[in-house]
């Protein structure tokens, strides 16, 4: 989806290892915000920012943190990994302000 | 009772049929509503964007919202394989910029 960057596409961890997926938009709007999808739960906001230096928790923070120091990325932390961390991670930009969101093609993350 | 229900399906239906889908909400304080479709592997993908109540139509799919009923649906003509994915309702309010989704309906058309 063009303006939303993911990286990496695909990644395999260990119980316990950390690590951080990336999210870079070419937009240039301020409100950007981190789901999980996982099957039968739908789209669960973990973290959104409504521009630079500011951040806050959405429904399922814990396990995860979030920081916004450019208006361009927005990084998520997966702190210590846990097999319940295991899912499709979406990055989106936009909303607030009656906006739409637009997505990244997503980050497959799979915690052994 | 949940904020957005969508049936999940399976939804399949012969290719060049109307294909029907649908929302129901709870909260009378959305505004806003969107469908987004989503491709296997793939983020999802802005289709409708509408405000409060009425239909709105960009070439062979037509957002329809009934705030009376807290009821919206997403009508496609002519349906194609093409079509084939996975639809999330979206809706918001004034006073809360967060986007709430419906869990998705799985469509299959069949050529």
């Amino acid at each position: 989806n063009a303006g939303v960057t993911q990286t990496p596409k695909f990644q395999v961890l260990k119980t316990g290892q950390s690590m951080t997926l990336q999210c870079a938009q070419d937009m240039n709007h301020e409100y950007m915000s981190w789901y999980r999808q996982d099957p039968g739960m739908g789209l669960r906001l973990i973290h959104y920012s409504v521009g630079a230096g500011i951040t806050d928790q959405g429904e399922v923070p814990n396990g995860y943190n979030v920081s916004r120091s450019t208006t361009e990325d927005f990084p998520l932390r997966l702190l210590s990994a846990a097999p319940s961390q295991t899912s499709v991670y979406f990055c989106a930009v936009g909303g607030g302000a009656h906006q739409p969101q637009h997505f990244g093609d997503g980050t497959r993350l799979s915690i052994l | 009772q949940k904020e957005v229900e969508q049936d999940p399906g399976p939804l399949s239906v012969p290719e060049g049929a109307i294909v029907s889908l649908n929302c129901t909400y709870s909260n009378s304080a959305f505004q806003y509503f969107m469908w987004y479709r989503q491709y296997s592997r793939k983020g999802p993908e802005l289709l409708m964007y509408t405000y409060s109540s009425g239909n709105k139509e960009d070439g062979r799919f037509t957002a329809q919202v009934d705030k009376s009923s807290k009821y919206i649906s997403l009508f496609i003509r002519d349906s194609q394989p093409s079509d084939s994915a996975t639809y999330l309702c979206a809706m918001s309010g004034d006073r809360d910029d967060k986007i709430i989704f419906g869990k998705g309906t799985r469509l299959h058309i069949l050529p």
